[in-house]
Formats: C-alpha cells, structure tokens, sequence
C-alpha cells in the first residue's frame, strides 16, 4: 500500500460524459501526478500539481482538467468523454516540487467510454 | 522529440537465469532516469539514477546509467516467478519537470 488512495475505483460511463476522478495524496506529499495508461499508448504523464498550483503539464487533453484543493487533494476532470479516454488512470504523489524524488503511485481508476 | 525506447517488449525465462533490461532515451535537459516494476495493479518504484556509471543495487536488481550512450540498463540475478511482471523506463527532464515513459518490458519468469 503505497499511501495514495484514488477514487472510484472502477468507473463505466457513455460517451459524451464528464467524470471526476478523485486523489488523495500520501500524508505530507505536496506533489500530486496525473497519468493514463491505455493499451496502445503506454503511460503517459498529463499534469503536475505542487501545493495547489499548477507545476508542469504533459499531454493533457483540452477537455481534461485537474485542479489541487487546499487539503492536497486532487480531482481529475475528463469531459466530452470518447471511446478512445478508456484507459486506467493512475495518481501519484511526492514530497519533491521537482518529481526529483520517488513517486508513489496509487492503485488507480479503471474509466471505461462505452 | 523526447522518448524512450525499452527493449525487449518481453522475454520469459527460467527462475533462476539472469536479465538484463534496457532503456535508451533522447530527452532534452536530461535530469534522471527511473525504473519501475508494474505487476497487476500500480507501478512502484526500483531506482532512479541521475549519475553515469554508478550502480544502483537491490537485492537482487541492479541498474546503471551512461549518459554519454544515452541508455540505462536493469540486471535482474537469479529471477524468481515474482519478478514476473511489467518493467518501465522513465526519463525526466528539467523543461517543465516532466516525466516520459518507455512502453515497458514485460518479463514472464517460469518455475
């Protein structure tokens, strides 16, 4: 059990749909991750988040959107949803600004686009 | 454009044999490369490297960087059936902290 807890686990929804994917980083990380895994695609990382401020962007879509609140959680918001945002979407934390430390990875949400 | 190759894309051995891994990488504004395990569920963490030519060791894993070839390679001695699993590169750069990851290896270990 790495610390990071993400919710739902398991989440099966139409296309055209928005969906909030909840994170909880481990206690006293102020670093919170986005990744999706798809099967063609790999892990790819989407958006960093340091102490509720926007620290580094990857390839994230336009109608995905992630905020950090003051308790350091963090909600990932996929909107406009297509068969092709399936994937499993992990959160991670740390306790570095720079992802110079290790990242712990929570067990992830399994979003299905029917 | 930034990447990371992996190869192989998988192998199955016998416990016992010995792997290596590898990872080659293009990034710009090299700042670490790290290893991670992928069983069923989440990745976990194995190494980060940041340094040419020292290796990290754990038990039975290892790793080393060169950054001069741009490559990282992950020995894995006397492989037992839990080692079985995905393995994923991951290179991180200084523009814009962010984190590519390799397509991973997959390695079945057979009793």
């Amino acid at each position: 059990d790495s610390g990071v807890t993400q919710t739902p686990k398991h989440l099966i929804t139409a296309t055209g749909q928005r969906v909030t994917l909840r994170c909880s980083p481990r206690s006293g990380d102020l670093s919170v991750y986005w990744y999706q895994q798809s099967l063609d695609q790999g892990l790819q990382f989407l958006i960093q988040y340091y102490n509720g401020e926007e620290r580094a962007k990857g390839n994230i879509l336009e109608r995905f959107s992630a905020q950090q609140f003051p308790d350091l959680h963090s909600e990932l918001n996929l909107s406009s949803l297509e068969l092709g945002d399936s994937a499993l979407y992990f959160c991670a934390s740390s306790d570095s600004m720079n992802s110079y430390n290790e990242q712990f990875f929570g067990p992830g949400t399994r979003l299905t686009v029917l | 454009e930034d990447k990371v190759v992996q190869s192989p894309l998988s192998l199955v051995v016998h416990e016992g044999d010995t792997v290596t891994l590898n990872c080659s990488y293009e990034v710009t504004n090299f700042r670490s490369l790290l290893w991670y395990k992928q069983e069923k569920k989440a990745p976990t963490f194995l190494f980060m490297l940041t340094s040419s030519g020292i290796e990290k060791k754990s038990g039975r894993l290892s790793s080393i960087l060169d950054k001069k070839e741009l490559f990282s390679i992950l020995n894995i001695t006397a492989t037992q059936t839990g080692d079985s699993a995905v393995y994923l590169c991951a290179v991180e750069n200084t523009g814009g902290f962010k984190t590519i990851f390799g397509a991973g290896t997959r390695l079945f270990v057979k009793a």
